[in-house]
């Protein structure tokens, strides 16, 4: 099982709303990320979790807030948005986070803010 | 940081032609991934390698990486329909402030017209 699942597939909301994104590995991976992805362009980095713990943020917005209750879970809260936000955010997992891992990424969550 | 150089930038050509892309960059790599993206869904992997040097098939997929571990091409051999997607190199490297970062080349887009 290669499968890291995101929930919702899509999402429109507006600017003054509180929403969650969710993502599930069952893997084993250690290291669970975050990226935001415009049309047509390469994903971008915003958050790496290792052992689940914060590793990396990536100036991230403090209006995109990161949680990983446990080793198979990850969350991306998000709040006060703006139009510029939207975009596909996927989210990733590898075995653990050295630089020689492959990553697998979810098919992502299509993010409209209005 | 590190930055890859990914061409061409489009590829439009007739089935079962061969397709080679290729990404370039000043830094050296430690990994390259090659993933293809469709319209709506995350990047999948399609090849990993690890090693300068590295030939990799999978299917009529081949990836090599190369000996000065600055590039990195992948050729499609007999091209059909269901190859259309956006292809993506991208590079992990170890060391400095990017340890454990995944480095995505710009996509190339590949039409195949039937």
């Amino acid at each position: 099982d290669t499968e890291v699942t995101q929930t919702p597939k899509h999402l429109v909301m507006g600017m003054t709303n509180k929403k969650s994104l969710k993502c599930e590995q069952h893997m084993g991976h250690r290291a669970m990320y975050w990226y935001k992805q415009k049309a047509k362009k390469p994903p971008e980095l915003m958050f790496v979790y290792s052992y689940e713990k914060l590793s990396i943020n990536e100036s991230v917005p403090s209006r995109f807030s990161p949680e990983c209750p446990n080793s198979s879970l990850l969350n991306l809260h998000l709040h006060a948005l703006q139009p510029e936000d939207s975009a596909l955010y996927l989210c990733a997992s590898s075995y653990s986070d050295r630089p020689n891992e492959k990553l697998f990424f979810g098919s992502g969550t299509q993010l409209s803010v209005l | 940081g590190q930055q890859l150089n990914q061409s061409p930038q489009s590829m439009f050509i007739q089935e079962g032609e061969d397709v080679s892309m290729n990404c370039t960059s000043s830094s050296i790599f430690n990994t390259w991934l090659w993933y293809k993206q469709e319209p709506g869904e995350g990047p999948v992997l399609l090849i990993a390698l690890y090693k300068a040097g590295e030939l990799t098939s999978n299917g009529r997929l081949t990836a090599q990486f190369g000996i000065t571990r600055k590039d990195s091409f992948l050729n499609i051999s007999a091209s059909i329909p269901s190859d259309v997607g956006i292809y993506f190199c991208a590079g992990l490297y170890a060391g400095g402030t990017s340890y454990g970062k995944l480095t995505f080349g710009q996509g190339t887009i590949l039409t195949v017209h039937p």
